[in-house]
């Protein structure tokens, strides 16, 4: 069965460092996407950053890397230089490629908290 | 572009009412659905999803129900509303297709059942 694992429940980090957040995902099958969406205190889900399980490089979207590792099946989020409005609740999730309709399963996501 | 609206942002209904939540999508057509909830602290779990209208998929039996009666909007509702029914509910949208699609957030309705 499909599975994300997100190993922090809260991180903190110095404004202007980097941070890694981890996650680990467990499915059989061979096709997939993994995303990450951001999650401030008003409650909306924002879409950061997209890698699919066949694409050869890491995904990259301005500050926002993703160290796909396919081999250990993880798909950690890297932030660089980190800001304060990056504080937000963090979720990692997959979708199965054929899977009907394009469900996301989520992690239950990392509370970042980036310090002045 | 593309944008996805909820209404209403935040709901108190006791316990044995009614719920209607709504959402609808603009700016594009035929787009796949999607009911999360999300309890305090937690994850999000989908309830349902539609990839046309009037074609809904439960995920997760309970007293909830789902309808989309037009293309864009996709409503949640609920007979008789329970405790445990608390949460923030979100509705998402993606394009038709499979797997790089990316599913798009609505701003989520708050419900306290009391």
């Amino acid at each position: 069965a499909q599975k994300i694992t997100q190993t922090q429940p809260g991180m903190f980090v110095q404004e202007k460092e980097a941070v890694t957040l981890d996650c680990t995902y467990d499915t059989s099958d061979q096709s997939y996407g993994l995303f990450w969406y951001k999650q401030p205190s008003s409650g909306e889900m924002i879409f950061l950053i997209y890698q699919g399980s066949y694409d050869e490089q890491n995904a990259t979207e301005g500050r926002y890397s993703l160290n796909f590792q396919k081999a250990r099946k993880s798909a950690n989020l890297v932030i660089s230089a980190s800001q304060l409005g990056d504080s937000a609740m963090y979720f990692c999730a997959m979708r199965e490629v054929y899977n009907q309709g394009g469900k996301l399963i989520f992690g239950q996501g990392t509370e970042l908290s980036v310090k002045p | 572009s593309q944008t996805i609206h909820q209404w209403p942002a935040t709901l108190v209904q006791p316990v044995g009412s009614p719920l209607s939540l709504e959402c609808t999508v603009e700016g594009t057509s035929n787009p796949n659905l999607y009911w999360y909830r999300q309890a305090a602290g937690r994850g999000l779990q989908l309830l349902f999803y539609s990839v046309g209208i009037g074609q809904i998929s439960s995920e997760v039996p309970q007293n909830l129900s789902a309808s989309r009666p037009q293309d864009r909007q996709f409503i949640l509702s609920s007979k008789k509303l329970l405790l445990s029914d608390s949460g923030f509910y979100l509705c998402a949208w993606s394009p038709t297709g499979r797997g790089r699609e990316t599913q798009y957030f609505g701003p989520g309705t708050r419900l306290l059942v009391l």
